[in-house]
């Protein structure tokens, strides 16, 4: 089977501007998570889809958003790019239903550079 | 606060010694808990979790760790480490509430062992 498989893998915009990643699941596999990870603050949890629906949310702004499609192929978007916004975004689906068990695949990452 | 620790920001072992790497968790009930391991570029890899029952839980690559609930510790430990074992090791919980997909993680430890 394919992984977890995210597009662009590098990607550098100016503050302002608006970016768009993707995330293809593992076949099967309908639950879709996102994180970012800085320096400074670790790992932390943007949000959970779960059949085209967001079920969980992480303390973030308003300007990180999502969506999942009923292939399970899921996007996220950050508008107005702050310089804070530069990480590594990453990507992870899960088999699960119900409410999951937390064993993650993750993809490897798309890395946002802000300037 | 829901949160994790991770004590140590790096571990040096010598290859064939024995390796613990340490983590407590401040989280209200019975938590999901996790180890995952992120090699350099890479995105995390599921080591192993622990959701009840015996105390010490195997995982993959030979890795083990160890719930202590008057402690609140999560410990990863290995008999014997590998040069390859070298990478960033990340535990985990899972809160109860939100679903068990939405981590909170820890900061990181990074595992270095020499020749």
């Amino acid at each position: 089977k394919a992984g977890v498989t995210q597009t662009p893998r590098y990607l550098i915009k100016t503050r302002g501007q608006q970016v768009t990643l993707s995330c293809s699941p593992i076949s099967g596999h309908r639950s879709v998570s996102w994180y970012q990870q800085t320096p400074g603050q670790g790992l932390q949890f943007l949000f959970e889809y779960f059949s085209e629906t967001q079920r969980n949310k992480g303390n973030f702004p308003g300007r990180f958003s999502g969506r999942q499609f009923s292939n399970s192929r899921s996007e996220m978007n950050v508008s107005t790019l702050e310089l804070g916004d530069s990480a590594l975004y990453l990507c992870a689906s899960s088999p699960a239903q119900g409410l999951g068990t937390g064993e993650l695949f993750f993809g490897e990452g798309s890395r946002l550079t802000v300037l | 606060a829901q949160s994790v620790a991770q004590p140590e920001d790096q571990v040096n072992v010598a290859e064939g010694n024995p390796l613990t790497v340490k983590c407590t968790y401040s989280v209200s009930g019975n938590p999901y808990l996790f180890w995952y391991v992120q090699y350099p570029n890479r995105g995390l890899q599921f080591l192993l979790k622990y959701i009840t029952g015996d105390n010490l839980v195997k995982g993959s690559y030979g890795f083990e760790a160890e719930f202590n609930k008057s402690q609140t510790s999560f410990h990863l430990k290995k008999p014997s480490a590998l040069v390859s074992d070298s990478a960033l090791y990340f535990c985990a919980v899972s809160p109860i509430s939100g679903g068990y997909n939405k981590l909170i993680f820890g900061a990181g430890t990074r595992l270095a062992v020499h020749p």
